[in-house]
């Protein structure tokens, strides 16, 4: 079964500090992986996209690591901000079905 | 460029009745797709319509259905509403390709009596 699966559930960090997002899948085939950025009440706003050759990138202080061999991605957010307290949520496209799975989220809070 | 509008932002209805959702993607936009956000389940992919045909469907009952204008306008319709439709419903529109990036809208946000 396709799924996407996100940790940590909550995470709680000091402005200024960094942290990374896990993202593991079992999306088979694969076609794209995407980070989402969701504030509170607001539709989510694209990060990254990243295909199946792609290892790396960056938007701003946002940064996206995909492994496509152990169907892993991380968000790695630096120097965070107390705007980045947000969900993140991880997006898997079945390249069969050309379907979005989505992950449950991680639910950041920054800190002054 | 204005964004992905969506109306009304919020609702509320009884059990058994039908709502219609609207969504203007933004302009020059050919695909829009549809998700609903809840709490326990997360966002799901409802379905999504490109040039006025349905490219591609989630796993909802019938009772979601929806359909695409030829300004790319998209509406979602759910007949005999459940108490478990309640959620956010969000679209999202593209240019039209799968690996491009999707603008969301801000939602509409279903409450069911």
């Amino acid at each position: 079964k396709n799924q996407v699966e996100q940790s940590p559930q909550s995470l709680i960090i000091l402005e200024g500090k960094n942290c990374t997002l896990q993202c593991n899948y079992t999306v088979s085939p694969f076609s794209n992986l995407r980070w989402y950025k969701q504030d509170t009440g607001r539709g989510p706003v694209s990060l990254t996209i990243m295909t199946f050759s792609e290892n790396t990138k960056s938007n701003g202080r946002y940064t996206a690591t995909l492994d496509a061999d152990t169907k892993q991605s991380s968000l790695h957010i630096t120097a965070s901000q107390l705007s980045d307290s947000a969900s993140y949520i991880c997006v898997v496209s079945d390249s069969g079905t050309y379907k979005y799975i989505f992950g449950t989220g991680t639910r950041l809070k920054v800190l002054a | 460029k204005a964004g992905v509008t969506q109306t009304p932002r919020y609702l509320i209805k009884t059990r058994g009745q039908q709502v219609t959702l609207s969504c203007s993607p933004i302009s020059g936009h050919r695909s829009v797709s549809w998700y609903q956000q809840t709490p326990g389940q997360g966002l799901q992919f409802l379905f999504e319509y490109f040039s006025e045909t349905q490219r591609n469907k989630g796993n909802f009952p019938g009772r979601f259905s929806g359909r695409q204008f030829s300004n790319s306008r998209s509406e979602m319709n759910v007949s005999t509403l459940e108490l478990g439709d309640s959620a956010l419903y969000l679209c999202a529109s593209s240019l039209g390709q799968y690996q491009e990036t999707q603008y969301f809208g801000p939602g509409t946000r279903l409450l069911v009596l």
